[in-house]
């Protein structure tokens, strides 16, 4: 079964500092991975997906993933962090073929200090 | 586009009662995803559908729990009776047929059960 994992509850970084939130998948097949993010008390956003191509997937407010098939991997960063960006971010696989049923990680909270 | 829209945005009932949440999808979307989100369980996918159509309804807790999609611009999730455990913010998201996984999230309904 499809499944991904995300090993940190929180994350805390300094504003201006570089940020990775960790996600590692188990998949059948080609893995196709996304990440999430939540602001307080409103509905998941989307950031990016990877589905196929280059390792480096660049999505919305100057976040990025890299993909890894070795490490099966797939790690949210972003070069410099901003106070707005504390939110709480999920990584999710797809669960099956042709499906946009997702399977969504436990999510990890980043904090990000002035 | 207004968006996913849902209500209410927060109830408030007493144990045994029903409880209606109803969602409008994205026009045009094909998909539609009711989840539910606690502390302790994360998010779950409780149940989607695809052209009206229930596809998978596995993660619908137990029978008190059911789901309909009348047309494609309208969908509700019925509490019945409704139970304590019950409390958790539930979410419905809809997509394009892409298969993509890119959802479209509500803002949820944050439901209390005293």
């Amino acid at each position: 079964a499809q499944s991904v994992a995300q090993p940190e509850d929180q994350v805390n970084v300094a504003e201006g500092n570089p940020l990775t939130v960790k996600c590692t998948y188990s998949v059948s097949g080609n893995p196709y991975l996304f990440w999430y993010v939540q602001y307080p008390n409103r509905g998941l956003q989307f950031l990016l997906k990877y589905i196929t191509g280059d390792n480096l997937v660049k999505g919305s407010y100057g976040f990025e993933a890299e993909f890894n098939k070795s490490q099966t991997s797939f790690h949210l960063k972003k070069p410099s962090a901003l106070v707005s960006d504390s939110a709480l971010y999920f990584c999710a696989v797809r669960a099956a073929y042709n499906t946009d049923k997702l399977i969504f990680g436990t999510g990890t909270r980043l904090q990000v200090f002035p | 586009d207004a968006g996913v829209i849902q209500s209410p945005r927060h109830e408030v009932t007493e144990m045994g009662q029903e409880v209606t949440l109803r969602c409008k999808p994205i026009s045009g979307h094909d998909y539609l995803f009711w989840y539910r989100q606690t502390m302790m369980r994360g998010l779950e996918l409780l149940i989607y559908f695809n052209n009206n159509v229930p596809i998978d309804d596995s993660g619908m807790p137990e029978d008190r729990f059911s789901a309909k999609m009348p047309n494609a611009s309208f969908s509700t999730l019925k509490i019945q009776p409704s139970e304590p455990r019950d409390s958790a913010v539930y979410f419905c998201a809809s997509s394009f047929p892409t298969g993509t996984g890119e959802l479209f999230f509500g803002e949820g309904s944050r439901l209390t059960v005293l």
